[in-house]
C-alpha cells in the first residue's frame, strides 16, 4: 500500500526566506506526483504536476523536484511571502491519488 | 467555467438521518472523485468514477453510496449517518490519463457534522 509522508508538519518562516518542503513515498511505481495548496476552509488548488519521467517542474517562485528511485520529492519556494501561508499537500498517483498529511506553512511579515 | 461545485457548504445531521452531497463539474471531465478530510489527516478516497455509469470503491467506502448517471454530476449518498462521518467532503475531477490531463480540480468542500 502506497504511503506518503510530508516533513515538516508545520513550518514558520519570516518573509523573504527560501524554503523547502519534503515529501516521501513508499512505492516508486507512480504515474506522477502532484503538489497542492489548501487555504483554511477551502478546497485544494493544484500547483505543480510532475510526470514520472520528469525530474522537475517550475511555476513562478515554485520548483518541484522528483527522484522516483528514492521515493522523494521537494517543493522549493523562493522569496516567500505572507500570501504563501497555507497547507501544502503532496500526492502521488498510482491509479488513484494518495495524499500526505500536508505541511502547514506560515510566512510572517 | 465554474469548475467543480458542491452543495451544500455546511450541514448538520442527526444520527441515523440520510443526505446526498451534490457535486457538479462543467469541464467535461471523465474522472470524478469523492474524498473526506479529517483534522490533521490527508485526504482519503471514498469513491470514484471513470465515466458515466461506472463507479468504484476507494479506501473508505463504508457508509456511502454513489451514482454517475451523467458526465457532469457525481452525488454522494450517506445512509444512516454516524458521528464517524463528521468530516469535510471534497469532490474532484480530472480530464483524462495523459500528462496534464491528470491534474485534479477540487470543489470548495462540504463540512458535515453528525450529532
Amino acid at each position: 500500500k502506497q504511503e506518503v509522508t510530508q516533513i515538516p508538519a508545520a513550518l514558520s518562516v519570516p518573509e523573504g526566506e527560501n524554503l523547502v518542503l519534503n515529501c516521501s513515498f513508499t512505492d516508486s511505481a507512480i504515474y506522477n506526483l502532484q503538489w497542492f495548496r489548501q487555504d483554511p476552509g477551502k478546497g485544494l488548488t493544484s500547483l505543480l504536476l510532475i510526470q514520472s519521467s520528469q525530474r522537475e517542474q517550475t511555476s513562478g517562485r515554485l520548483n518541484a523536484s522528483l527522484d522516483k528511485s528514492s521515493g522523494r520529492s521537494t517543493l522549493y519556494i523562493a522569496a516567500s511571502q505572507p500570501g504563501d501561508s497555507a497547507t501544502y499537500l503532496c500526492a502521488v498517483q498510482t491509479g488513484t491519488l494518495t495524499f500526505g498529511k500536508g505541511t502547514m506553512l506560515l510566512v510572517s511579515p | 467555467n465554474a469548475g467543480v461545485t458542491q452543495t451544500p457548504k455546511f450541514r448538520i445531521l442527526k444520527i441515523g438521518q440520510s443526505m446526498t452531497l451534490q457535486c457538479t463539474q462543467d469541464m467535461n471531465h471523465n474522472y470524478m472523485y469523492w474524498y473526506r478530510q479529517d483534522p490533521g489527516m490527508g485526504l482519503k478516497l471514498i469513491y470514484y468514477s471513470v465515466g458515466a455509469g461506472i463507479t468504484d470503491k476507494g479506501e473508505v467506502p463504508n457508509g456511502y453510496n454513489v451514482s454517475r448517471s451523467t458526465t457532469e454530476d457525481f452525488p454522494l449518498r450517506l445512509e444512516l449517518a454516524a458521528p464517524s462521518q463528521t468530516s469535510v467532503y471534497f469532490c474532484a475531477s480530472r480530464l483524462g490519463t495523459s500528462g496534464g490531463q491528470n491534474t485534479q480540480y477540487f470543489g470548495p468542500g462540504t463540512r458535515l457534522t453528525v450529532l
